[in-house]
């Protein structure tokens, strides 16, 4: 099975800051890897699948990078409505389809 | 604007049965993959199962044996019946939709609100 890792586990940072996210698969999955957004008492929202499509409705500052088994989640000039936690989500060979374990992003 | 419901959730004792239902409205259901995914609070999602438009199912292997997923293309429903239950299986169940049959692959669109399944004597 792949395993995915993000990292850091917390980030703290301020209003209008950027953040990049880090995720890494333990096997090459090309391009088949989903960022996820997650609030307190919600269901994770997608924000970007295809390592680097925006899903509908997803603002410009959400973007994703790489390819194989390193990916990257930049959020420009982070707003309130960011501060979450981000999952990455990995497609390319399932079952099973793997989740990482999570990256929250507070406020500093 | 889709609408995913899960209900049928509660407590159960260890070793018992519970069956989820989704309802699934406001898009093309019969022709995607559906999925399983629950979470324990504090921890990140974990895939549970999955279901093909044709029926062809596949789960994970902490459940494996105890679980079957099923879908109603006809009535846009998904279910999943969780036999044999343990204290493990506690978590918020969610109905999320995965690829078209074919033409996408499984990033997962949209999410239902999640139901609580909690497994205690």
């Amino acid at each position: 099975d792949i395993v995915m890792t993000q990292s850091p586990a917390t980030l703290s940072v301020s209003p209008g800051e950027s953040v990049t996210l880090s995720c890494r698969a333990s096997h090459t999955v090309n391009d088949n890897l989903a960022w996820y957004q997650q609030k307190i008492g919600q269901a994770p929202r997608l924000l970007i699948y295809g390592a680097s499509t925006r899903a509908t409705g997803i603002p410009a500052r959400f973007s994703g990078s790489g390819s194989g088994t390193e990916f990257t989640l930049t959020i420009s000039s982070l707003q309130s409505e960011d501060f979450a936690v981000y999952y990455c989500q990995q497609y390319y060979d399932w079952p099973p389809l793997a989740f990482g374990g999570g990256t929250k992003v507070e406020i500093k | 604007e889709v609408h995913l419901v899960e209900s049928g959730g509660g407590l159960v004792q260890p070793g018992g049965s519970l069956r989820l239902s989704c309802a699934a409205s406001e898009f093309s259901f019969s022709r995607h993959d559906m999925h399983w995914v629950r979470q324990v609070t504090g921890e990140g999602p974990e895939w549970v199962s999955g279901i093909v438009p044709a029926g062809d199912t596949f789960y994970a292997d902490s459940v494996k044996g105890r679980f079957t997923i099923s879908r109603d293309n006809a009535r846009n429903s998904l279910y999943l019946q969780m036999n044999s239950l343990k204290a493990e299986d506690t978590a918020i169940y969610y109905c999320t939709s995965g690829g078209i049959w074919g033409v996408t692959s499984n990033w997962l669109e949209h999410w239902g609100q999640g139901i609580v399944v909690t497994v205690s004597s």
